[in-house]
């Protein structure tokens, strides 16, 4: 089986914009999850979805929003950038939230 | 705040010897997982461990759980440099779906 795809792998945007991130879950993995990872606040949970709603919310602003489709591919969209959303963006699919999750390998995103 | 902490925060050892790291978290839970990274890239899935389980093998790794210390270990034995990565563990908190990781232990093994 194909594993978890993102895309893209690295992005840099400049404060203000706003930007979307996609993930592709192993198939049969109706379960996405969304992590956001920097140095200072180590991996932090953003949301989850199943079957295209949003079941579980981490704590962030409401400029981090996402979406699933039909087919369980996710996008994750951040409006209004900041200097402070510069991490790596990890997009997670399981059979199960929140037991194994296959991580995607991140993209990673500059905000300058 | 984070549910988990680990320690020690980084480790190195010589190829061949165990590395132990152990993780401590603040609440109730259901199961407790722990993941492996390698240089910033996705985590890998090691193991599962229940709150009704105390310990659990899978190939050169051993997982222990006490939930009246509420605190998990994570032994590598006969590590290799390929082990070389970054160690989470997270936790299922027992009254919200939510997946909680710590801060992570960097394992540096030394060939």
């Amino acid at each position: 089986k194909a594993g978890v795809t993102q895309t893209p792998r690295y992005l840099i945007k400049t404060r203000g914009q706003q930007v979307t991130l996609s993930c592709s879950p192993i198939s049969g993995h109706r379960s996405v999850s969304w992590y956001q990872q920097t140095p200072g606040q180590g991996l932090q949970f953003l949301f989850e979805y199943f079957s295209e709603t949003q079941r579980n919310k981490g704590n962030f602003p409401g400029r981090f929003s996402g979406r699933q489709f039909s087919n369980s591919r996710s996008e994750m969209n951040v409006s209004t950038l900041e200097l402070g959303d510069s991490a790596l963006y990890l997009c997670a699919s399981s059979l199960s939230f929140p037991e194994t999750q296959y991580f995607g390998p991140g993209t990673r995103l500059l905000v300058l | 705040s984070q549910q988990g902490e680990e320690d020690p925060q980084a480790l190195s050892i010589q190829e061949g010897e165990n590395a132990t790291m152990n993780c401590s978290y603040k609440t109730s839970i259901n199961n407790l997982q722990w993941y492996r990274q390698n240089s910033g890239r996705g985590l890998v899935h090691l193991i599962l461990i229940r709150s009704n389980e105390r310990e659990k093998h899978s190939g050169r790794l051993r997982v222990t759980l006490d939930t009246s210390k509420k605190s998990s270990s994570l032994l590598i034995t006969a590590s290799r440099a390929a082990d070389t990565a970054s160690y989470f563990c997270a936790t299922e908190w027992e009254y919200g779906n939510k997946l909680v990781f710590g801060a992570g232990t960097i394992l540096r093994v030394k060939s």
